[in-house]
C-alpha cells in the first residue's frame, strides 16, 4: 500500500518549452502533496505544498509563476515547469500524505528533467 | 524554524559491522521523526517513524532508532549490516504547522563493502 507514481520518469526538453510532471497516489487519497527538488548528492529541497482544491504554498525563493502546481483531485497533483531553462534541470520528487495519516509522506520515484 | 543535522556525510563499513547514524533536530515543540532510505536508482522509502510512545522504534530491514528527547536526537542503528544496505539515508522531522511539512537532513551515504 501507499504507492505514489510519477510520470514521466525522465524528460528532455528544449530551453523555453514547458514540461508537465504528474504525481498520483495510487491506493490512497491525499489531501496534501509535496513537490521537492533534489540536486546530485544533496538532500531534498521542498519547493511547495499542494492542497487539494486550493492554491499551493510555495517555499521562499521558489517562483510560483515558473513552477505551476495544480492539485485537482485527491489522487493527482501536477507540476508544470514553464519556460524551462538549463538551470531547471534537476530531479523532481513528489510525495503524498494519506488522509488518515497526514504526518507521514510517501514518495514517488522522481522525474529526471534535462533542459537543453 | 526547525532544522535537522546528520553528523556523518559518508560512512564506509564492512558487512556484519554495526551501523549508527546520528540525527539531531532543533525545535522545542512536539515533533514527529522519520528515517527514509534511498537505494541507488530508487525512490525514498520510509524505514521507520516515531510519533509517540516507546522511544525505541523498530523499522523495516532490521533497523531501529531511538528518540532521546533531552538530546534532541533520533539516531538510526542496525546491529549487522549487509551489502544491500548500501544507500543514502535521510533523517526528517515535522513539527511546526503545517505539521506534515518535513524538514530533511543533508543525508548520509552508507557504503557497505562485501
Amino acid at each position: 500500500g501507499a504507492v505514489v507514481s510519477q510520470h514521466p520518469s525522465r524528460v528532455i526538453c528544449k530551453s523555453g518549452t514547458s514540461v508537465k510532471i504528474e504525481c498520483r497516489s495510487l491506493d490512497f487519497q491525499a489531501t496534501t502533496m509535496f513537490w521537492y527538488r533534489q540536486f546530485p548528492k544533496q538532500s531534498l529541497m521542498l519547493m511547495a505544498t499542494s492542497n487539494e482544491g486550493s492554491k499551493a504554498t510555495y517555499e521562499q525563493g521558489v517562483e510560483k509563476d515558473k513552477f505551476l502546481i495544480n492539485h485537482a483531485s485527491l489522487t493527482l497533483s501536477t507540476l508544470t515547469v514553464t519556460s524551462a531553462h538549463p538551470e531547471d534541470s534537476s530531479f523532481y520528487i513528489c510525495s503524498a500524505s494519506p488522509l488518515l495519516v497526514q504526518e507521514t509522506q510517501y514518495f514517488g520515484p522522481g522525474t529526471r528533467l534535462l533542459v537543453l | 524554524a526547525q532544522s535537522v543535522s546528520q553528523h556523518n556525510h559518508h560512512v564506509i563499513l564492512s558487512e556484519a559491522a554495526s551501523l549508527e547514524l546520528g540525527c539531531n533536530y532543533s525545535y522545542g515543540g512536539t515533533v514527529n521523526l522519520f528515517w527514509y532510505v534511498q537505494y541507488p536508482g530508487q525512490h525514498l522509502q520510509l524505514l521507520l517513524k516515531y510519533f509517540s510512545g516507546d522511544p525505541l522504534v523498530k523499522g523495516i530491514k532490521g533497523f531501529e532508532a531511538e528518540f532521546i528527547k533531552s538530546k534532541f536526537s533520533f539516531n538510526l542503528r542496525k546491529p549487522s549490516v549487509q551489502w544491500s544496505d548500501t544507500a543514502e539515508y535521510f533523517c526528517a522531522v515535522n513539527g511546526i504547522p503545517p505539521r506534515n511539512k518535513l524538514s530533511f537532513g543533508a543525508g548520509t551515504t552508507v557504503t557497505v563493502r562485501a
